[in-house]
């Protein structure tokens, strides 16, 4: 079955500090994956896909199939970063997304 | 820059009545989707929908629900008979294209509650 997991409702860090949300996936083909990003009241908005191994505000993520995860990573938070993020996998037959629970990540000053 | 709209933003009504909600996608946008949100609980595909009829939908898609895209512009979802286990968050959402560059554009969301 087609699952991805965010085992974190909520990751707190300072400002400055490393920022590394989980996110572990099932699916048997080749899955896309994606980081959508939720803030404060605003819309579902798409962060970053692993097939175009891009940096946006200084997240990264790499696919790891022998691990079946797609972490998300920051070297150094920022205040602005606090939002609810989640995880996504699209199969390479449909178009539909699969989403993970998501976490909230809070940056402190 | 373009984006995905929706109407109306909270819609409160009694269990038992059909609602009907909107969204109006991405001019451009071939690919039509809908999504709900259970309150605490994931974001879960309820269907998609492209030149005209549905291409894939979830198993919380049932008789009760229906889309359409009645002119050039919107896309509603209609649920005919409201249960509270329809209370949720309802994002519609739109893309261009189903290669593998493609992003989902999603909207505000309208926030269903049925008493």
């Amino acid at each position: 079955a087609q699952r991805v997991t965010q085992p974190e409702k909520l990751l707190s860090v300072f400002k400055g500090a490393p920022v590394e949300l989980k996110c572990n996936y099932s699916y048997s083909g080749s899955p896309e994956l994606f980081w959508y990003v939720q803030y404060s009241r605003q819309r579902l908005q798409l962060l970053l896909r692993h097939i175009s191994r891009e940096s946006i505000k200084g997240f990264t993520a790499d696919l790891n199939k022998g691990e079946t995860s797609f972490h998300l990573k920051k070297p150094f938070a920022q205040e602005e970063d606090s939002a609810m993020y989640y995880c996504a996998l699209k199969s390479s037959a449909t178009n539909k997304l699969i989403f993970g629970t998501g976490t909230l990540l809070a940056v402190q000053p | 820059e373009p984006e995905v709209t929706q109407t109306p933003s909270h819609q409160v009504t009694q269990m038992g009545q059909e609602v009907i909600l909107r969204c109006v996608p991405i001019s451009n946008h071939l690919y039509f989707y809908w999504y709900r949100q259970i309150l605490g609980q994931k974001v879960e595909f309820l269907v998609s929908f492209y030149n005209n009829e549905i291409s894939e939908k979830s198993e919380i898609f049932d008789d009760q629900f229906s889309v359409e895209r009645p002119d050039g512009s919107n896309f509603t979802l209609k649920i005919r008979s409201t249960k509270l286990e329809d209370s949720a968050m309802y994002f519609c959402a739109s893309s261009s294209t189903q290669s593998t560059s493609y992003e989902q554009y999603f909207g505000p969301g309208t926030r269903l509650t049925v008493t």
